[in-house]
């Protein structure tokens, strides 16, 4: 099976622009998590979809939301960026039958560079 | 809500000899608890998991470690690094019947040497 794709792997953005990171998760896979990995804060929980129904959701602000479609491909949008959204998004997929936690794949990152 | 700690930003060793990466956290709720690495330049990968069961997990790599629920500890130990094994690793928890959110520890990099 092919493992969890994310495009693009690398993106400059300037301030104020908005920005949006696809990710595909491994066929089969209905739940797909986004996370944010900086240097100062590490790796943070955006938000997890399942079913295309937000499922859990971290502390970030409305800037950053996401979306999931039928074929479990999920999309995150950040809005009006600020040189703080500066770091690696990383996207992790699983079967997620459940609510207990199934092991999840991470994909090798979007890099996001805001100028 | 969940947290990770762990204490050591960085641990270097020589190859050949034992490591311990230590993870301890903090919940008021059952948890589940993971042992994630990261090679430079990729995303992370599954290294180990305590769900129920046996306290010790063992990972196919040589990596274990021990689920302490007195000393909310998470502890991951290798009997013998490798030159290989250098890379960051992370501890995370995720509440029981919280689905796959995960709160991660600051990360532990480590350094083998030869």
């Amino acid at each position: 099976k092919a493992g969890v794709t994310q495009t693009p792997r690398y993106l400059i953005k300037t301030r104020g622009q908005q920005v949006t990171l696809s990710c595909s998760p491994i066929s089969g896979h209905r739940s797909v998590s986004w996370y944010q990995q900086t240097p100062g804060q590490g790796l943070q929980f955006l938000f997890e979809y399942f079913s295309e129904t937000q499922r859990n959701k971290g502390n970030f602000p409305g800037r950053f939301s996401g979306r999931q479609f039928s074929n479990s491909r999920s999309e995150m949008n950040v809005s009006t960026l600020e040189l703080g959204d500066s770091a690696l998004y990383l996207c992790a997929s699983s079967p997620g039958q459940g609510t207990s936690p199934s092991e999840q794949f991470f994909g090798p990152g979007t890099r996001l560079t805001v100028l | 809500a969940q947290s990770v700690t762990q204490l050591d930003s960085q641990v270097p060793v020589f190859e050949e000899a034992p490591v311990e990466l230590r993870c301890n956290y903090s919940s008021s709720v059952s948890v589940y608890l993971f042992w994630y690495v990261q090679y430079p330049n990729q995303g992370l990968q599954l290294l180990l998991k305590y769900l129920s069961g046996s306290t010790l997990v063992e990972s196919i790599n040589g990596f274990e470690a021990e689920f302490n629920k007195s000393q909310t500890s998470f502890h991951l130990r290798k009997p013998s690094v490798h030159i290989s094994d250098t890379a960051e690793y992370f501890c995370a928890v995720s509440r029981t019947g919280g689905g796959n959110k995960l709160t991660f520890g600051t990360g532990t990099q480590l350094k083998v040497e030869l």
